[in-house]
């Protein structure tokens, strides 16, 4: 299968910058999700990356670097409502349309 | 437009028993793929359908299984429950355009307690 790795919790402190990273298996890789879930509550999409590089938007940041097979999640200006589960997902080409699978997410607190 | 639904919200069986999800997609959209998250595995896929026809599944066994209707709509099915089937199960849709990755959204799930 395709594996995706990244940490399990991370800590962090309301105003500070946090960066989350996350790996996964190049062959048959398409392209990588970021989404963002709170307990209790469904994953809501933050990001899609395809092409190496920097996405920004707004607070929120996203990298790929496809020939390594490593992405980031940059958060900016935490904020306590950010304290949530981040969920990485590669997207696979599978028989005739493409799969996602997921890391078992980083569960990121927000301290003051 | 409204998100995706997901129903029950919440359900409670006994081992052996079976159940029935139940999921509809965003209004247009024709993908529809399933999950089972635990807190040991994370998000697990299950299968995806689209046009009515299972088109990807995953590592799960036959005890599990999905349709989907002609509107989208898709069912998913658990048989002879075990307490290891005790999870959330997420549906979410996609647009699917051919020939590229479409963002997935996701419904707020059903939690499933097997006891």
């Amino acid at each position: 299968g395709q594996n995706i790795d990244q940490p399990t919790e991370m800590t962090a402190t309301e105003g500070a910058i946090v960066q989350i990273n996350c790996t996964y298996q190049t062959s048959g890789f398409n392209g990588l999700f970021w989404y963002q879930q709170h307990a209790g509550e469904a994953p809501t999409f933050l990001s899609y990356n395809v092409l190496d590089g920097l996405e920004e938007k707004g607070r929120f940041s996203s990298f790929l670097s496809r020939s390594k097979g490593y992405s980031y999640l940059l958060l900016k200006e935490l904020q306590m409502k950010d304290s949530a589960s981040y969920l990485c997902a590669g997207s696979y080409s599978g028989a005739g349309s493409y799969q996602l699978t997921f890391g078992k997410g980083t569960k990121l607190s927000v301290i003051p | 437009k409204a998100g995706v639904t997901q129903t029950p919200r919440y359900l409670i069986k006994t081992r052996g028993q079976q159940v029935t999800l139940s999921c509809s997609p965003i209004s247009g959209h024709r993908s529809v793929s399933w999950y089972q998250q635990t807190p040991g595995q994370g998000l697990q896929f299950l299968f995806e359908y689209f046009s009515e026809t299972q088109r990807n599944k995953g590592n799960f066994p036959g005890r599990f299984s999905g349709r989907q209707f002609s509107n989208s709509r898709s069912e998913m099915n658990v048989s002879t429950l075990e307490l290891g089937d005790s999870a959330l199960y997420l549906c979410a849709s996609s647009l699917e355009s051919s020939g590229r990755t479409d963002t997935q959204y996701f419904g707020p799930g059903t939690r499933l307690t097997v006891l």
